[in-house]
């Protein structure tokens, strides 16, 4: 069975740092593009950026640009979301999604999302 | 950025009946790269149409997208809504090098 199982929830203080992961099985994990996106408390979808899980070649959305970094372990297929100094304003479910097959195709595989808490 | 602007924000139907909904682009896309998405409270979202008009594996045949010749309009139908697809659905567009999601149209029980 193809899919992807992300990390469980986290609760964290402003200004602290945070990595969660997002693990592929069932298929060839190089060969795809992994997508984050963030939704907020009773909101829509963010597209944040993808990640190539062969080479971490990455695509950011302007809006989360130096914002946060995504990284890739393709030896363990997992896919990494990260921040440096969080805010309250990061709180929010975050899913990371398996792009189908090249770079401009949609998610087909969506992992069962994280929700990061941060408050003081 | 391309911006997707989707209508109406809620649609309140009855089992068994149609529901029509609109995802209009801020500039022209290929067809090829427009999707819709089904999303129910607590789950994760669900690809049910790719390439605009495309069904996703395992999606029925009561889900139809189609679009317009002017590469700005896209649709999704569902022929006859059953209870499990009262849900919220966004569309995305993957043409460009930044992605971008509709604000969702959220389809209730009336």
């Amino acid at each position: 069975e193809v899919q992807l199982v992300q990390s469980g929830a986290e609760v964290r203080k402003p200004g602290e740092s945070l990595r969660i992961s997002c693990q592929g099985s069932g298929y060839k994990f190089p060969s795809h593009w992994i997508g984050w996106v963030r939704q907020m408390p009773g909101k829509g979808l963010e597209w944040m950026g993808i990640v190539f899980s062969g080479d971490s070649d990455t695509r950011y959305s302007p809006s989360f640009q130096g914002q946060v970094t995504f990284s890739v372990d393709k030896s363990i297929s997992t896919a990494y979301l990260q921040w440096s100094s969080l805010k309250a304003s990061d709180t929010a479910m975050y899913y990371c999604a398996r792009v189908a097959a090249g770079r401009n195709d949609p998610f087909d595989i969506w992992g069962q999302g994280t929700m990061v808490t941060v408050s003081s | 950025d391309i911006v997707l602007t989707q209508s109406p924000g809620t649609l309140s139907l009855s089992p068994g009946e149609r529901a029509t909904l609109s995802c209009r682009t801020s500039q022209h896309i290929n067809s090829m790269y427009l999707g819709w998405y089904q999303q129910k409270p607590g789950q994760a979202p669900r690809l049910l149409i790719y390439g605009a008009s495309n069904r996703a594996t395992g999606i029925p045949d009561r889900f139809t997208g189609s679009g317009s010749g002017s590469g700005r309009d896209f649709t999704l139908t569902i022929s006859r809504l059953e209870p499990e697809d009262f849900a919220v659905y966004y569309c995305q567009q993957y043409s460009a090098s930044l992605w971008t999601f509709g604000q969702g149209t959220k389809v209730e029980i009336k």
